[in-house]
Protein backbone atom coordinates (compact mmCIF):
# COMPACT_ATOMS: atom_id res chain seq x y z
CA UNK A 1 0.00 0.00 0.00
CA UNK A 2 0.75 3.83 -0.22
CA UNK A 3 3.45 4.96 2.44
CA UNK A 4 4.98 8.36 3.45
CA UNK A 5 8.52 8.21 5.31
CA UNK A 6 9.46 11.35 6.91
CA UNK A 7 12.55 12.93 8.93
CA UNK A 8 12.37 12.20 12.33
CA UNK A 9 12.17 15.09 14.76
CA UNK A 10 12.30 17.17 16.55
CA UNK A 11 14.44 19.86 14.44
CA UNK A 12 15.07 22.71 16.19
CA UNK A 13 17.37 25.62 14.23
CA UNK A 14 17.94 29.22 15.16
CA UNK A 15 16.65 32.13 12.61
CA UNK A 16 17.38 32.82 9.58
CA UNK A 17 18.69 29.01 9.47
CA UNK A 18 18.27 27.41 6.27
CA UNK A 19 15.63 24.24 6.08
CA UNK A 20 15.06 20.67 5.17
CA UNK A 21 12.82 18.43 6.25
CA UNK A 22 12.76 14.72 4.24
CA UNK A 23 9.58 13.40 2.84
CA UNK A 24 10.16 9.95 0.36
CA UNK A 25 7.27 7.84 -0.79
CA UNK A 26 6.25 4.63 -1.83
CA UNK A 27 2.73 4.37 -3.65
CA UNK A 28 1.11 2.59 -6.85
CA UNK A 29 0.83 5.36 -10.11
CA UNK A 30 1.09 8.64 -10.03
CA UNK A 31 0.49 10.21 -6.71
CA UNK A 32 -0.34 14.04 -5.76
CA UNK A 33 2.15 15.21 -2.98
CA UNK A 34 1.54 17.55 -0.30
CA UNK A 35 2.81 19.36 2.75
CA UNK A 36 0.53 20.40 5.24
CA UNK A 37 1.39 22.48 8.62
CA UNK A 38 -0.15 21.86 12.25
CA UNK A 39 0.33 25.01 14.83
CA UNK A 40 0.17 24.70 18.49
CA UNK A 41 -3.80 24.00 19.52
CA UNK A 42 -4.75 24.18 15.42
CA UNK A 43 -5.88 21.51 12.74
CA UNK A 44 -3.54 20.95 9.76
CA UNK A 45 -3.30 23.84 6.93
CA UNK A 46 -2.22 23.16 3.45
CA UNK A 47 1.14 24.63 2.73
CA UNK A 48 1.95 23.30 -0.96
CA UNK A 49 1.34 20.84 -2.88
CA UNK A 50 2.37 19.30 -6.43
CA UNK A 51 0.47 17.03 -8.40
CA UNK A 52 2.89 15.36 -11.39
CA UNK A 53 6.37 14.98 -11.35
CA UNK A 54 8.86 17.62 -11.58
CA UNK A 55 6.46 20.29 -10.23
CA UNK A 56 7.60 22.67 -7.89
CA UNK A 57 4.87 23.83 -5.03
CA UNK A 58 5.70 27.43 -3.13
CA UNK A 59 4.21 29.00 -0.47
CA UNK A 60 5.05 31.63 2.51
CA UNK A 61 8.73 31.05 1.53
CA UNK A 62 8.45 26.84 1.64
CA UNK A 63 9.25 24.90 -1.14
CA UNK A 64 9.12 21.48 -2.52
CA UNK A 65 10.12 19.52 -5.82
CA UNK A 66 8.12 16.22 -6.77
CA UNK A 67 10.62 14.08 -7.79
CA UNK A 68 9.81 11.06 -8.99
CA UNK A 69 13.07 9.74 -9.74
CA UNK A 70 13.90 9.45 -6.16
CA UNK A 71 10.42 9.02 -4.30
CA UNK A 72 10.91 12.32 -2.82
CA UNK A 73 9.23 15.40 -1.62
CA UNK A 74 11.79 17.36 0.69
CA UNK A 75 10.49 20.76 2.03
CA UNK A 76 12.90 23.79 2.01
CA UNK A 77 13.23 26.94 3.06
CA UNK A 78 15.60 29.40 2.55
CA UNK A 79 15.65 31.72 5.88
CA UNK A 80 13.44 30.16 9.41
CA UNK A 81 11.32 32.50 11.21
CA UNK A 82 10.16 31.84 14.85
CA UNK A 83 6.99 32.24 13.39
CA UNK A 84 7.69 28.79 11.52
CA UNK A 85 7.56 26.76 14.65
CA UNK A 86 5.37 24.16 14.02
CA UNK A 87 4.62 20.13 12.87
CA UNK A 88 5.02 19.79 9.28
CA UNK A 89 3.31 16.90 7.37
CA UNK A 90 4.22 15.12 4.34
CA UNK A 91 1.41 13.38 2.72
CA UNK A 92 -0.43 12.03 -0.71
CA UNK A 93 -3.17 10.67 -2.34
CA UNK A 94 -3.56 8.00 -4.95
CA UNK A 95 -4.50 8.88 -8.33
CA UNK A 96 -6.76 5.67 -8.46
CA UNK A 97 -10.11 7.38 -8.09
CA UNK A 98 -10.13 8.14 -4.16
CA UNK A 99 -9.02 10.64 -2.35
CA UNK A 100 -7.70 9.34 0.50
CA UNK A 101 -4.56 11.20 2.24
CA UNK A 102 -1.52 9.10 3.69
CA UNK A 103 0.35 10.48 5.81
CA UNK A 104 3.91 10.96 7.48
CA UNK A 105 4.12 10.74 11.30
CA UNK A 106 5.24 14.48 11.02
CA UNK A 107 8.51 16.41 11.81
CA UNK A 108 8.05 18.89 14.66
CA UNK A 109 10.09 22.12 14.27
CA UNK A 110 11.05 24.60 16.63
CA UNK A 111 13.16 27.58 15.82
CA UNK A 112 14.73 29.39 17.98
CA UNK A 113 15.26 33.42 18.22
CA UNK B 1 -15.31 32.36 7.19
CA UNK B 2 -15.57 28.90 9.15
CA UNK B 3 -14.47 26.88 6.96
CA UNK B 4 -14.51 23.14 8.68
CA UNK B 5 -16.44 23.44 12.21
CA UNK B 6 -16.02 20.78 15.30
CA UNK B 7 -17.59 19.84 18.50
CA UNK B 8 -16.88 19.81 21.32
CA UNK B 9 -12.99 21.08 21.22
CA UNK B 10 -12.58 18.84 24.37
CA UNK B 11 -14.14 15.69 26.30
CA UNK B 12 -13.45 13.34 29.02
CA UNK B 13 -15.41 10.37 29.10
CA UNK B 14 -15.48 7.28 31.15
CA UNK B 15 -14.57 3.98 29.70
CA UNK B 16 -17.85 2.42 28.17
CA UNK B 17 -19.39 5.32 28.03
CA UNK B 18 -21.02 6.90 24.44
CA UNK B 19 -20.28 10.27 22.68
CA UNK B 20 -20.74 11.88 19.41
CA UNK B 21 -18.34 13.89 18.02
CA UNK B 22 -20.08 17.18 15.69
CA UNK B 23 -18.49 18.24 12.65
CA UNK B 24 -19.95 20.52 10.03
CA UNK B 25 -18.31 22.47 6.91
CA UNK B 26 -19.73 25.33 5.07
CA UNK B 27 -17.58 24.77 1.95
CA UNK B 28 -20.20 22.97 -0.28
CA UNK B 29 -18.23 19.80 -0.25
CA UNK B 30 -18.49 16.21 -1.81
CA UNK B 31 -16.77 14.81 0.38
CA UNK B 32 -15.67 14.60 4.59
CA UNK B 33 -13.28 12.41 6.82
CA UNK B 34 -12.30 11.35 10.12
CA UNK B 35 -8.62 11.09 11.35
CA UNK B 36 -7.47 10.24 15.03
CA UNK B 37 -3.70 12.03 15.52
CA UNK B 38 -1.82 10.44 17.85
CA UNK B 39 1.77 11.12 18.88
CA UNK B 40 4.43 8.90 16.66
CA UNK B 41 1.90 8.01 14.61
CA UNK B 42 0.87 11.09 12.07
CA UNK B 43 -3.28 11.12 10.97
CA UNK B 44 -4.87 7.89 10.25
CA UNK B 45 -8.35 7.69 8.47
CA UNK B 46 -11.12 6.18 10.62
CA UNK B 47 -14.03 6.83 8.25
CA UNK B 48 -14.78 8.86 5.16
CA UNK B 49 -17.92 9.78 3.15
CA UNK B 50 -17.29 10.80 -0.68
CA UNK B 51 -20.96 11.91 -1.03
CA UNK B 52 -24.42 12.62 0.76
CA UNK B 53 -25.67 8.99 2.11
CA UNK B 54 -22.18 6.94 1.69
CA UNK B 55 -20.07 5.85 4.13
CA UNK B 56 -16.40 3.66 3.93
CA UNK B 57 -13.82 2.52 6.29
CA UNK B 58 -10.35 4.02 6.54
CA UNK B 59 -7.49 2.28 7.84
CA UNK B 60 -9.13 2.44 11.58
CA UNK B 61 -12.29 1.35 12.00
CA UNK B 62 -13.18 -0.45 14.99
CA UNK B 63 -15.19 0.95 17.75
CA UNK B 64 -16.33 3.74 15.61
CA UNK B 65 -19.57 4.52 13.65
CA UNK B 66 -20.34 7.70 11.23
CA UNK B 67 -23.48 9.52 9.86
CA UNK B 68 -23.37 11.25 7.20
CA UNK B 69 -26.25 13.46 8.03
CA UNK B 70 -26.70 16.08 5.07
CA UNK B 71 -23.59 17.08 2.72
CA UNK B 72 -22.73 19.65 5.90
CA UNK B 73 -22.58 17.17 8.30
CA UNK B 74 -20.78 14.61 9.17
CA UNK B 75 -20.63 12.55 12.90
CA UNK B 76 -18.70 10.02 14.42
CA UNK B 77 -20.14 8.32 17.21
CA UNK B 78 -17.83 5.97 19.71
CA UNK B 79 -20.90 3.02 21.66
CA UNK B 80 -18.46 1.96 24.67
CA UNK B 81 -15.23 4.25 24.87
CA UNK B 82 -12.12 2.64 25.40
CA UNK B 83 -8.89 4.18 26.69
CA UNK B 84 -7.31 2.99 23.29
CA UNK B 85 -9.48 5.78 21.65
CA UNK B 86 -7.75 8.34 23.91
CA UNK B 87 -6.71 10.89 20.79
CA UNK B 88 -6.84 13.87 19.04
CA UNK B 89 -9.90 13.90 16.30
CA UNK B 90 -9.84 15.71 12.97
CA UNK B 91 -12.61 15.89 10.48
CA UNK B 92 -11.90 17.25 7.33
CA UNK B 93 -13.73 17.50 4.05
CA UNK B 94 -12.67 18.62 0.29
CA UNK B 95 -14.65 19.36 -2.43
CA UNK B 96 -14.15 15.41 -4.09
CA UNK B 97 -12.74 12.98 -6.15
CA UNK B 98 -10.01 14.38 -7.89
CA UNK B 99 -6.74 13.46 -5.89
CA UNK B 100 -5.19 17.31 -6.23
CA UNK B 101 -8.06 18.98 -4.22
CA UNK B 102 -6.96 19.57 -0.83
CA UNK B 103 -8.36 18.45 2.26
CA UNK B 104 -9.57 21.90 4.96
CA UNK B 105 -9.23 20.48 8.37
CA UNK B 106 -11.23 21.13 11.60
CA UNK B 107 -9.24 22.14 14.94
CA UNK B 108 -9.65 19.05 16.30
CA UNK B 109 -11.08 17.40 19.73
CA UNK B 110 -9.10 16.32 22.21
CA UNK B 111 -10.62 13.41 23.91
CA UNK B 112 -9.62 11.61 26.72
CA UNK B 113 -11.07 8.27 28.28
CA UNK B 114 -10.41 7.12 31.75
Amino acid sequence: GDSVTQMEGPVTLSEEAFLTINCTYTATGYPSLFWYVQYPGEGLQLLLKATKADDKGSNKGFEATYRKETTSFHLEKGSVQVSDSAVYFCALTSNFGNEKLTFGTGTRLTIIP
Amino acid sequence: NAGVTQTPKFQVLKTGQSMTLQCAQDMNHNSMYWYRQDPGMGLRLIYYSASEGTTDKGEVPNGYNVSRLNKREFSLRLESAAPSQTSVYFCASSAGRISNQPQHFGDGTRLSIL
